[in-house]
């Protein structure tokens, strides 16, 4: 079936010792997504790929970087874990029409890297 | 920046009752969207409703749209024990769709 795959399902990393998630995708979509979700609120987003463009929330912090060396794969580095940055970090894609002002496609998430900074 | 404002935050029922969340958002949009998410899960796709309708049903679940009002709905008909998750509304960004925006949501629990 085709689907959105993060590893690991559960990373322990040291304060300020850099982190990789990963997150792949058979789905060829063209837009992958990044959002963190702490315990008991919304998914935040963080950043998206449109193609190969990345694209940066505002409030983002330089902290979080991504990587999307092909279509089907994103990575997540976090350079300098911080205590705050323990959450669960959520991958997406959705397949959006170039230029449509109508793009119904609905997000598919993986199910998850859930992060314990130590 | 947090789009979708859900209530109510938490809601507990007994199985066979209907389950009614609300949620309320700030500016225009294309399309609503809802989400289903189990405990320790990602969030799953349920029901898209276009700012051009006004209500839509899949299966027991029934969504309502009011652009006026910047609001929807989210009824789960008949629940059952399965049906506790937490659920989230999330609109785009208007006039590119591609970008969702979640709201707090809601956390339901289905007694049996």
């Amino acid at each position: 079936d085709a689907m959105v795959i993060q590893n690991p399902r559960y990373q322990v990393t040291q304060f300020g010792k850099p982190v990789t998630l990963s997150c792949s995708q058979t789905l060829n979509h063209n837009v992958m997504y990044w959002y963190q979700q702490k315990s008991s609120q919304a998914p935040k987003l963080l950043f998206h790929y449109y193609d190969k463009d990345f694209n940066n929330e505002a409030d983002t912090p330089d902290n979080f970087q991504s990587r999307r060396p092909n279509t089907s794969f994103c990575f997540l580095d976090i350079r300098s874990p911080g205590l705050g940055d323990a959450a669960m970090y959520l991958c997406a894609t959705s397949s959006v029409v170039t230029g449509s002002l109508w793009d119904n496609s609905p997000l598919h998430f993986g199910n998850g890297t859930r992060l314990t900074v130590t | 920046s947090q789009q979708g404002e859900e209530d109510p935050q938490a809601l507990s029922i007994q199985e066979g009752e209907n389950a009614t969340m609300n949620c309320s958002y700030k500016t225009s949009i294309n399309n609503l969207q809802w989400y289903r998410q189990n405990s320790g899960r990602g969030l799953v796709h349920l029901i898209l409703i276009r700012s051009n309708e006004r209500e839509k049903h899949s299966g027991r679940l029934r969504v309502t749209l009011d652009t006026s009002k910047k609001s929807s709905s989210l009824l789960i008909t008949a629940s059952r024990a399965a049906d506790t998750a937490s659920y989230f509304c999330a609109t785009d960004g208007y006039p590119w769709g591609g970008k969702l925006i979640f709201g707090q949501g809601t956390e339901l629990s289905v007694k049996p």
